[in-house]
């Protein structure tokens, strides 16, 4: 089955402990984004990638870090989490970036 | 700056009824546009697209409509079902290689 996986799907956290967020997608897209959803404010783009070790900013990329080493594989990183970044975080392939993206699931993140 | 809108942050319908989601662009590079339905607890799922070239595109209940001149496009559900009760997110993008510009979204409610 075609799908993006995201893991976890639950994680609190403390202030300042680093976590990644995994992204694995199994249709060989290119194209990889990382959205945070908050109330009132939408999706927001955090990263993207292009291509393997290909990378960009998007609107808020701000705390976050993320490495695209292969094309299936897109973590999402944050290396001193803090009580705003509390989300809900998704994950989105296509091949290409303008056209039908497959979202994961979603990671529920608390930062206490 | 936001370069896609939706007004109406919530919709509350009858079923059998239509509901009409509303969104509005301000960049007329934009030449995709995409309709994405979200569940809570998923992630969104693509739902219909239309090109510039066309100005209506139909698929079942859900149809699109797309005017250039105004720089709006609506989706059309018709009969609503309590099934479409979701929060659905307009898109776009102006060219294969960028990232799609999300709206806010729009929760729509289908009262039975």
């Amino acid at each position: 089955e075609a799908q993006v996986t995201q893991n976890p799907r639950y994680l609190i956290t403390v202030t300042g402990k680093k976590l990644t967020v995994t992204c694995s997608q199994n249709m060989n897209h290119e194209y990889m984004s990382w959205y945070r959803q908050d109330p009132g404010l939408g999706l927001r783009q955090i990263y993207y990638s292009m291509n393997v070790e290909v990378t960009d900013k998007g609107d808020v990329p701000e705390g976050y870090k993320v490495s695209r080493k292969e094309k299936r594989n897109f973590p999402l990183i944050l290396e001193s989490p803090s009580p705003n970044q509390t989300s809900l975080y998704f994950c989105a392939s296509s091949l290409t970036p303008g056209y039908g993206y497959t979202f994961g699931s979603g990671t529920r993140l608390t930062v206490v | 700056d936001q370069q896609v809108k939706q007004n109406s942050p919530s919709l509350s319908v009858q079923e059998g009824r239509i509901s009409i989601l509303n969104c509005d662009y301000t960049n007329s590079m934009f030449d995709y546009f995409l309709w994405y339905k979200k569940y809570p607890a998923e992630g969104p799922t693509f739902l219909i697209s239309i090109s510039s070239i066309k100005d209506k595109n139909e698929d079942g209940r859900f149809t699109v409509f797309l005017n250039k001149s105004a720089k709006h496009l609506s989706l059309h559900i018709v009969p609503s079902q309590p099934g479409d009760s979701a929060v659905y997110f307009c898109a776009a993008s102006s060219l294969p290689g960028t990232p799609l510009v999300f709206g806010k979204g729009t929760r729509l409610s289908v009262i039975a």
